[in-house]
């Protein structure tokens, strides 16, 4: 099956900086990689995802990039805000399934 | 309306109760999911049902079980549960199962304590 690690677990942020949050994924048949923010007490939302197909999707702050040929993605955030601060989980799902393979998340923290 | 809605927020159960977690969404989805997060981890895949029917049970435990009355609700019935199994239990859903591309909306989650 898919296996999809996240780096790092821990990330710390001056507010108005950069963060950049990577996963790398097993399965060339993963084709659909969403990224979750979770804050405190709340459900995961979906905040930026990208298919195979594409190399780069950018939504204002937020964009992703894949390499597909490296088997990674990543998160990008830029001037960064403290309300970014929550847990980042990055996923892959196949074609094949409907079943999101998720990382292990990363703790975002963005220090007024 | 793209919200998925569970109930209840908290629940508090000792080991010889049996409780529902219930799960409701309005967006015309028609794959429904019940996940398992435990502090600081990611959510752990329990359930998936498609078009009202399970296809995925990732070896659950029976004492956990699911229940699809209709397109809109899912329930997760809860029975002679363990300790261990304390944690949010978040309900998603999506457009269509089976395609990749579609987006899982996720409700807040109903946050469990079995004492």
């Amino acid at each position: 099956g898919e296996n999809v690690e996240q780096h790092p677990s821990t990330l710390s942020v001056q507010e108005g900086d950069s963060a950049v949050i990577k996963c790398t994924y097993s399965d060339s048949a993963s084709n659909y990689f969403p990224w979750y923010k979770q804050e405190l007490g709340k459900g995961p939302q979906l905040i930026i995802d990208i298919r195979s197909n594409v190399g780069e999707k950018k939504d204002q702050r937020i964009a992703v990039t894949l390499n597909k040929t490296a088997k990674h993605f990543s998160l990008h955030i830029t001037e960064t805000q403290p309300e970014d601060s929550a847990v980042y989980f990055c996923a892959a799902c196949s074609l094949t399934g409907n079943q999101f393979y998720f990382g292990t998340g990363t703790s975002l923290t963005v220090i007024p | 309306d793209t919200e998925v809605t569970q109930t209840p927020k908290h629940l508090v159960m000792g080991m010889t109760n049996k409780k529902s977690l219930k799960c409701e969404q309005h967006m015309g989805h028609r794959a429904m999911y019940w996940y398992k997060q435990k502090a600081k981890k990611p959510p752990e895949l329990m359930f998936v049902y498609s078009y009202e029917k399970l296809s995925i049970n990732e070896s659950v435990p029976s004492r956990f079980s699911p229940e699809c009355p209709n397109s809109s609700l899912l329930n997760l019935h809860l029975h002679a549960l363990q300790p261990e199994d304390s944690a949010l239990y978040l309900c998603a859903s999506s457009q269509s199962p089976g395609l990749a591309g579609h987006e899982q909306f996720f409700g807040p989650g109903t946050r469990l304590t079995v004492l």
